[in-house]
C-alpha cells in the first residue's frame, strides 16, 4: 500500500449541504491530488497542492475547493453539494518518479 | 488537448488465451505513459511507466510496450485473477498544469473465464 487514506468512505448527503473529504498520506510526498470517476469518463482532476498552503485547479473543479495545513493532509469540500457531484473521489500522492498512487477512494451519493 | 482512447471497452477471454489491450494517446509532448489496474471498489493500482517509444516493461503475465502513437498491454495465458479494469493514463511535457496532470482513458474491463 502506499500509505494513503480516505475517510469517509462512503457518504450520503443531501443537495445543498456542505461536504468534506479527507485525504491522509504517511509517505511525506510533496504532491497530492483529488480525482473523480463517473462511468463513462476517465479519472478527471479536481485539484492538486504541490505544497503546504500550495493548490491549483485541475479541469473539473467548479464548486469544489480544497486545503493543504500539513503535509499529510490534503481537504476536498463541496460548499454546497449538487447532484451532479455523486461520484467516487480519489485521492493520489506522487512520488520522486512522478508517479501518481491513489487511495481507496470515497463514494459520495448527493440526494 | 491531451487525449487517451482505450480499446476495446470490454474484453472477456478463456484462461490461457493471451490478448492485448490498446492505448493510443495524442499529448503535446509525452513526459510519461502509465498502466493502472483497478478492482471493482478500489483505488488504481500503479503497474507501469513508459517514457519512450520502444520501451517495454514486463511483470508477470503483463507487458507493456511503446510507440509514438499507443501502447499495448499484452497479457500471456492470463488466469481469473487477472480480471480487472485496466486503465492507461498519459502525462504530458507541456499542459496548462505543469506537469502535473495526468489525462486518463476511460479504460478496458477485462473479464478471464476459468
Amino acid at each position: 500500500d502506499a500509505g494513503i487514506t480516505q475517510s469517509p468512505r462512503h457518504k450520503v448527503t443531501e443537495t445543498g449541504t456542505p461536504v468534506t473529504l479527507r485525504c491522509h498520506q504517511t509517505e511525506n510526498h510533496r504532491y497530492m491530488y483529488w480525482y473523480r470517476q463517473d462511468p463513462g469518463h476517465g479519472l478527471r482532476l479536481i485539484h492538486y497542492s504541490y505544497g503546504v498552503k500550495d493548490t491549483d485547479k485541475g479541469e473539473v473543479s467548479d464548486g469544489y475547493s480544497v486545503s493543504r495545513s500539513k503535509t499529510e493532509d490534503f481537504l476536498l469540500t463541496l460548499e454546497s453539494a449538487t447532484s451532479s457531484q455523486t461520484s467516487v473521489y480519489f485521492c493520489a500522492i506522487r512520488d520522486s518518479q512522478e508517479t501518481q498512487y491513489f487511495g481507496p477512494g470515497t463514494r459520495l451519493l448527493v440526494l | 488537448e491531451d487525449q487517451v482512447t482505450q480499446s476495446p471497452e470490454a474484453l472477456r477471454l478463456q484462461e490461457g488465451e493471451s490478448s492485448s489491450l490498446n492505448c493510443s494517446y495524442t499529448v503535446s509532448g509525452l513526459r510519461g505513459l502509465f498502466w493502472y489496474r483497478q478492482d471493482p471498489g478500489k483505488g488504481p493500482e500503479f503497474l507501469f511507466t513508459l517514457y519512450s517509444a520502444g520501451e517495454e516493461k514486463e511483470k508477470e503475465r503483463l507487458k507493456a510496450t511503446l510507440t509514438k502513437k499507443e501502447s499495448f498491454l499484452h497479457i500471456t495465458a492470463p488466469k481469473p485473477e487477472d480480471s480487472a479494469t485496466y486503465l492507461c493514463a498519459v502525462q504530458a511535457g507541456m499542459s496548462n498544469f505543469g506537469n502535473e496532470k495526468l489525462t486518463f482513458g476511460t479504460g478496458t474491463r477485462l473479464t478471464i473465464i476459468p
